[in-house]
């Protein structure tokens, strides 16, 4: 499979756990991105990792999440103390460093905290 | 600054007719992308095309054109002879020239009518 992929696919956990979600992305692409989408509404960005240097930061990451890239291949979100406002997909997508030819996105991970 | 609106929020045709989706971005970068995806009730983000800043030429694929005008910094999407198939959430996405994050319009949702 050549694509990125995401794992789990679907998440239901009770508040205040802590979840972990992963990203495989295509072989050899530098660029990965964690964006977070709730109903109804377009993608927000997360984060970026350059290879496994978290480069970029959205100020909606508080202090509950935290990503990983180790040796820049697949990445990790970890959510901690989970509450019901992040019930959302998380999407995942990367892109060569050089050449941005086209940009998958996974099937994302779909959490719903109850 | 960077930003991406899609102007309509909600379109219905009827089956083989012909529409157009707008997208409207702002960037202060002589280099960038644009992309759009399809989004199907399942969840996914599928890549449909994606465009650079220096290459203006309209692109054709099936059913699908794309019309890249720089001076009005629109890039409208038209879907010819419509299919209930094509009914999906369609978002407009930028990824600026550090290739830090895209940004994504708040979507379009289409609905084909047989």
């Amino acid at each position: 499979d050549t694509g990125v992929s995401q794992d789990p696919r679907h998440k239901i956990t009770k508040r205040g756990q802590n979840v972990t979600f992963r990203c495989d992305p295509i072989s050899e692409h530098n660029r990965l991105y964690w964006y977070r989408q709730t109903l109804g509404q377009g993608p927000e960005f997360l984060t970026y990792f350059q290879n496994e240097a978290q480069l970029e930061k959205s100020r909606l990451l508080s202090d509950r999440f935290s990503a990983e890239r180790p040796k820049g291949s697949f990445s990790t979100l970890e959510i901690q103390r989970t509450e019901q406002g992040d019930s959302a997909m998380y999407l995942c997508a990367s892109i060569p460093l050089q050449g941005t030819t086209e940009a998958f996105f996974g099937q994302g991970t779909r959490l719903t905290v109850v | 600054a960077q930003k991406v609106t899609q102007a309509q929020t909600e379109i219905s045709v009827v089956e083989k007719e012909d529409v157009t989706l707008d997208c409207v971005y702002e960037t202060r970068d002589t280099t960038y992308y644009l992309f759009w995806y399809k989004q199907p009730p399942s969840g996914e983000l599928v890549f449909l095309i994606r465009r650079n800043s220096f290459d203006e030429q309209n692109e054709i694929s099936g059913r699908y054109s794309w019309n890249f005008q720089k001076s009005t910094s629109s890039f409208n999407f038209t879907i010819t002879a419509s299919q209930v198939v094509d009914s999906a959430v369609y978002f407009c996405a930028l990824l600026s020239n550090t290739g830090n994050q895209f940004y994504f319009g708040t979507g379009t949702s289409l609905t084909v009518i047989p």
